[in-house]
């Protein structure tokens, strides 16, 4: 079946070092790649998303890049701060059944730990 | 306005109990989904309503699972004779229905997500 592998499954950075997760995804037909952030205690949360009629996406220190020939796509961040420590997730969506929507599988996910 | 909301935040039973799980999704989202997270684990697609239906129930793992929307809101997850093996964190999402564009593209809209169930089975 469909499937979404996400490395590295933990990341070590300093404090305004770049840090750098990737993914692939086996389904062709994926077009959107939405990427969480999930904190201690809480549900995921989108921080920034990527449709496949595009190959780069930035918002402020975080960008996302997407090589669908090679079925990939990264989450860069940026000069790193402590408050980035979190459980990244990246997901692809894949079709789901009638009428469309939605259904995406998601990474194993990345814990980044930022070190002041 | 008021994101995402699950109840209760936390739920111990006992092996072979049933459990309810809530989700209020937000006002206005037909599409409400759920999704259990295991420790350390991705998050496993369980079942996708829209508005009172659910025409996706392919991740539930097994008849012991079901769930139900009523009034195209509040969603019930219902786990009944419960295992250890159920112990997880159950998350549920919505968003609004994918728009379908010109070209019969799907505009694919965010799932927001409550902050879950953390389920354990004793």
């Amino acid at each position: 079946g469909e499937n979404v592998e996400q490395h590295p499954s933990t990341l070590s950075v300093q404090e305004g070092d770049s840090a750098v997760i990737k993914c692939t995804y086996s389904d062709s037909a994926s077009n959107y790649f939405p990427w969480y952030k999930q904190e201690l205690g809480k549900g995921p949360q989108l921080i920034i998303d990527i449709r496949s009629n595009v190959g780069e996406k930035k918002d402020q220190r975080i960008a996302v890049t997407l090589n669908k020939t090679a079925k990939h796509f990264s989450l860069h961040i940026t000069e790193t701060q402590p408050e980035d420590s979190a459980v990244y997730f990246c997901a692809a969506s894949i079709k789901g059944g009638t009428g469309g929507y939605n259904k995406l599988i998601f990474g194993a996910g990345t814990r980044l730990a930022v070190h002041p | 306005g008021a994101g995402v909301s699950q109840s209760p935040s936390n739920k111990v039973t006992e092996k072979g109990k049933d459990v309810e799980l809530r989700c209020d999704p937000i006002s206005g989202h037909t599409a409400l989904y759920w999704y259990r997270q295991s420790l350390g684990q991705g998050l496993e697609f369980l079942i996708y309503f829209q508005g009172n239906s659910a025409p996706d129930k392919s991740g539930l793992p097994s008849d012991r699972f079901s769930a139900e929307r009523t009034g195209g809101s509040v969603s019930t997850l219902t786990i009944q004779r419960t295992q250890q093996e159920d112990s997880a964190v159950y998350l549920c999402a919505s968003s609004s229905p994918s728009t379908r564009l010109a070209g019969g593209h799907l505009l694919y809209n965010e799932q927001f997500f409550g902050p879950g169930t953390r389920l354990t089975v004793l």
